[in-house]
């Protein structure tokens, strides 16, 4: 089967930076995900890493190491804006193996900055 | 214009009733979801569509039956609503390959009382 594990919460300030770390158990791992959700709004993708390594995309970061199956997202500069949940979210394939995949989000992490 | 639409935003109804939520997406992807949330805002997988065929029906009670006349929609409907149904619904959709993200849509709230 597949799980995730992140953080339930972090708090930071404005300005600083954050990590969210996310460790993934599935079988036939293809990709690691990011989403964010503000309050009463709809998940948005952040980014996908499938190699191990850093993906930058403005602010937002995301790392990978399928050898750990561990991958973190990495907020910069800090907004008051970013207070939102933030999930990670593991695309494996659909057992036992019929060649579909499919996408299991973690709990998610509520990210609150603080002025 | 709206890629991935819902509706209704908000439904609230009886336990023991039957109701439909609709999606329809104009982006052209192959594939289309159903996620529900609980109130811990654990997202959970329901259905998979790809090209109106299903692909995933996730441990779901067969109250809930999908519907996709083409793959531009995918519909919900849920016989015999219980009170454990209160959660928000989301639809969304994403393009064939890896690498793509799904977009979702602004997902509908029922509540069964």
């Amino acid at each position: 089967g597949q799980s995730l594990e992140q953080p339930s919460e972090v708090t930071a300030v404005e300005g600083a930076i954050v990590q969210i770390n996310c460790t993934y158990q599935t079988s036939g791992f293809y990709g690691l995900s990011w989403y964010q959700q503000h309050d009463g709004g709809a998940p948005t993708f952040l980014s996908y890493n499938a190699l191990d390594g850093l993906e930058e995309t403005g602010r937002f970061s995301s790392f990978l190491s399928r050898s750990d199956s561990y991958g973190y997202l990495l907020l910069q500069e800090l907004q008051m804006k970013d207070s939102a949940s933030y999930f990670c979210a593991v695309r494996g394939l659909i057992p036992p193996n019929t060649g579909g995949f499919k996408t299991i989000f973690g709990a998610g992490t509520r990210l609150f900055v603080k002025a | 214009d709206t890629a991935v639409s819902q509706t209704p935003k908000y439904l609230v109804t009886q336990m023991g009733n039957d109701k439909s939520i609709k999606c329809e997406q104009n982006l052209g992807h192959d594939t289309m979801y159903w996620y529900k949330q609980d109130s811990k805002k654990f997202l959970k997988i329901m259905f998979s569509y790809n090209n109106k065929e299903l692909i995933i029906n996730e441990t779901v009670p067969n109250r809930f039956s999908p519907k996709s006349p083409d793959k531009a929609h995918l519909n919900l409907h849920i016989n015999s609503l219980e009170l454990g149904d209160s959660a928000v619904y989301f639809c969304a959709s994403s393009k064939p390959g890896q690498g793509y993200g799904y977009t979702f849509g602004s997902g509908t709230r029922l509540t069964v009382v």
